[in-house]
């Protein structure tokens, strides 16, 4: 079993739609958990942090449930350049690594 | 402020020749430096942590003697392919952190390795 596991997709909407993207971690121990954005052949990009209590900014809303070991991120009003592949990413500060989701896709069209 | 560089940006090699990629923290100095690898449709795996001055920390099933990395500065690390294969082509990335540890690490653009 993968330590992070995302639906791959690709999730394809239309602008304006509200998409849900779900991650899943294996390891209790871990203590923080964030969501990257890469762009096709670049660098992946912090988009957020995740916390227990919920966060938003601006369009994007970040929950985190430790109990079912289990992060969202919710896209409201999507734009065309939100189409990227979103990461999910968790951090076990004792192995001093971040491990990465396979990312989902998401293309947002006209 | 926090910007990463690597160079090359892309490379194309034959097989059997060595490739240096080199990691640069352009403002800040790195105490430790993160070497990730991509294949298409895949996640990010880290293959080694260095910190500078001492010897990498090489994740499981990562070849020490085939991907030697290098972190003579707290503003460089290297990595080199040695013996470089079709199969070793992916997309290559550093990331540094500025003493904040692992929580916050910046990414440098990643190399793309092709071996032909």
């Amino acid at each position: 079993r993968k330590e992070v596991e995302q639906d791959p997709g690709p999730f394809n909407v239309p602008e304006g739609a509200t998409v849900a993207f779900n991650c899943t971690y294996s390891n209790s121990a871990s203590q923080s958990f964030f969501w990257y954005r890469q762009d096709c052949r670049k660098e992946p990009k912090l988009l957020m942090s995740v916390y227990s209590s919920g966060n938003e900014d601006g369009r994007f809303t970040a929950q985190l449930n430790r109990a079912s070991q289990y992060i969202s991120l919710l896209i409201r009003d999507s734009k065309l350049s939100d189409s990227a592949t979103y990461l999910c990413v968790v951090l076990t500060v004792r192995a001093g690594k971040l491990i990465f989701g396979q990312g989902t896709e998401l293309s947002v069209k006209p | 402020g926090a910007v990463v560089s690597q160079h090359p940006s892309w490379v194309i090699c034959k097989s059997g020749t060595s490739v240096k990629i080199e990691c640069r923290s352009l403002d800040f100095q790195a105490t430790t430096m993160f070497w990730y690898r991509q294949f298409p449709k895949q996640s990010l795996m880290l293959m080694a942590t260095s910190n500078e001055g001492s010897k990498a920390t090489y994740e499981q099933g990562v070849e020490k003697d085939k991907f030697l990395i290098n972190h003579a500065s707290l503003t460089l690390s290297t990595l080199t392919v040695t013996s470089a294969h079709p199969e070793d082509s992916s997309f290559y990335i550093c990331s540094a952190t500025g003493g904040t540890g692992v929580y916050e690490q910046y990414f440098g653009p990643g190399t793309r390795l092709t071996v032909t």
